[in-house]
């Protein structure tokens, strides 16, 4: 089984300042990790994703995560917010080799950017 | 490219009373599952189907029952609404073996039961 914890459900921030979204999970098999973007009113969005290779992705609108497998932990990160960042975040993880490929989702950091 | 759309985008029903939600998708994917979204309990798994013909309860599956019709629409019939089944439901599709297997989300449906 594997869970994800996403410790903050709420994170406010100024206009470009920089930021960090925490995600943690445990699994005891090799993982897929995600995170997705829900603009207000709309459905989830994928922002990036981590398979294999560079622990470091990126997504084309500023945003990186970085895979520890030791922390267990893919905390996203943007050096420079800005308001049209306001989302929910979510991370999600699902096993990478046989099982189950039903993701599991954290509960989701509510990014919200003041001017 | 559609992607995955719902319908409707809204709905608000009477307790006991019955719908279908609608979802389709144009992407040849495998896999369908129906979610619903509450504030402060992120996405729960209600079903999941891994392909045609074939449909498995998720974490929350009771009130509930799907079809999966053909490859590309998989639907969520509310037998006799509840008020707990006041929610956002989501539809969303992927791929489930290969590294493509990425979610796909439809816009949602809002649904309210008085």
């Amino acid at each position: 089984a594997q869970s994800v914890t996403q410790l903050d459900s709420q994170v406010p921030v100024f206009e470009e300042a920089p930021v960090e979204l925490r995600c943690n999970y445990s699994s005891s098999v090799s993982v897929y990790l995600f995170w997705y973007v829900q603009y207000p009113n709309q459905g989830l969005q994928l922002l990036l994703k981590y398979l294999s290779g560079s622990t470091l992705v990126e997504s084309i609108n500023g945003f990186e995560a970085e895979f520890n497998k030791s922390q267990t932990s893919f905390h996203l990160r943007k050096p420079s917010v800005h308001i049209s960042d306001t989302a929910e975040y979510f991370c999600a993880v699902r096993t990478s080799s046989g099982g189950s490929y039903i993701p599991t989702f954290g509960r989701g950091t509510s990014l919200i950017v003041h001017p | 490219n559609a992607g995955v759309t719902q319908t409707p985008k809204f709905q608000v029903l009477k307790t006991g009373q019955s719908m279908t939600l609608q979802c389709a998708q144009d992407m040849n994917h495998n896999s369908m599952y129906w979610y619903r979204q509450d504030p402060g309990m992120g996405l729960r798994l209600i079903y999941y189907s891994a392909s045609e013909g074939t449909t498995d309860k998720g974490e929350v599956p009771n009130g509930y029952n799907v079809s999966r019709l053909n490859k590309r629409e998989f639907s969520l019939r509310l037998e006799s609404a509840a008020p707990s089944q006041t929610s956002v439901y989501f539809c969303a599709s992927s791929y489930n073996r290969g590294r493509h297997n990425e979610q796909f989300f439809g816009p949602g449906t809002r649904l309210t039961v008085l």
